[in-house]
């Protein structure tokens, strides 16, 4: 498995600011994801980021909203620009462990957008 | 594309009763199959993963789940729940015949949020 922690935990955010969230790994890896989860649904993948080259978006999500970076093997983080009511979400970082690429979630940052 | 359906929005059993969790998906060959757990604030937490061989598959907390291929189905099961079991549970697929970008897509369910009464 892996030892993933995220940063903030939850935060509450005024419309058109931006926030940056973090993810730490225990262990260097060479993918990581991010996701967001709506109030009441599943999980939806936002982007892949794979360390030395620019994250690659899912459709509907783009890096003007959503800037990613990926310095190192073991961090990542997401911004989730000029946000909006609609942006309130938890926002889950997740990496590929295993033989067979299976994936281990971080704790998630809750965000709400007042 | 793949794609996962759990049709159970929210289930509700007592506690020490059995508890099943149903999951079907709509792939072309046999998936790559997990469920996870969300308790609440958490994140999700991989119970259990089938790839290949038994079709019984044995995870974490207590929790089996069965591949039917017949029914392309991978219900999650427990004998006994008990409280601390009341969370939300997400089935997923993979295909694990591509690797696009260097990864393995995941696709999520939409969730069954269990309640556990005493």
């Amino acid at each position: 498995s892996a030892v993933i922690s995220q940063k903030p935990s939850r935060d509450i955010c005024q419309r058109g600011t931006s926030l940056t969230i973090q993810c730490q790994v225990d262990s260097q890896v060479t993918m990581m994801f991010w996701y967001r989860q709506q109030p009441g649904q599943s999980l939806t993948l936002i982007a892949t980021a794979n360390q030395g080259s620019e994250a690659t978006y899912e459709s509907g999500f783009v890096i003007d909203k959503f800037p990613i970076s990926r310095p190192n093997l073991t961090f990542s983080t997401l911004t989730v620009s000029n946000m909006s009511p609609e942006d309130s979400s938890i926002y889950l970082c997740s990496v590929e462990r295993g033989p067979n690429y299976e994936q281990y979630f971080g704790p998630g940052t809750r965000l709400t957008v007042t | 594309a793949q794609s996962v359906t759990q049709p159970d929005i929210h289930i509700t059993v007592s506690e020490g009763a059995s508890l099943e969790l149903r999951c079907n998906y709509s792939y072309g060959a046999t998936p790559y199959l997990f469920w996870y757990v969300q308790s609440p604030g958490q994140g999700l937490q991989l119970l259990l993963k089938y790839f290949s061989g038994d079709t019984l598959v044995q995870g974490i907390k207590g929790f089996e789940a069965e591949f039917k291929r017949s029914q392309s189905s991978f219900n999650l099961r427990k004998p006994s729940v008990h409280w601390s079991d009341a969370a939300e549970y997400f089935c997923a697929v993979a295909d694990p015949g591509i690797i696009s970008g260097g990864y393995q897509k995941v696709t999520f369910g939409i969730g069954t949020k269990l309640q556990v009464i005493p």
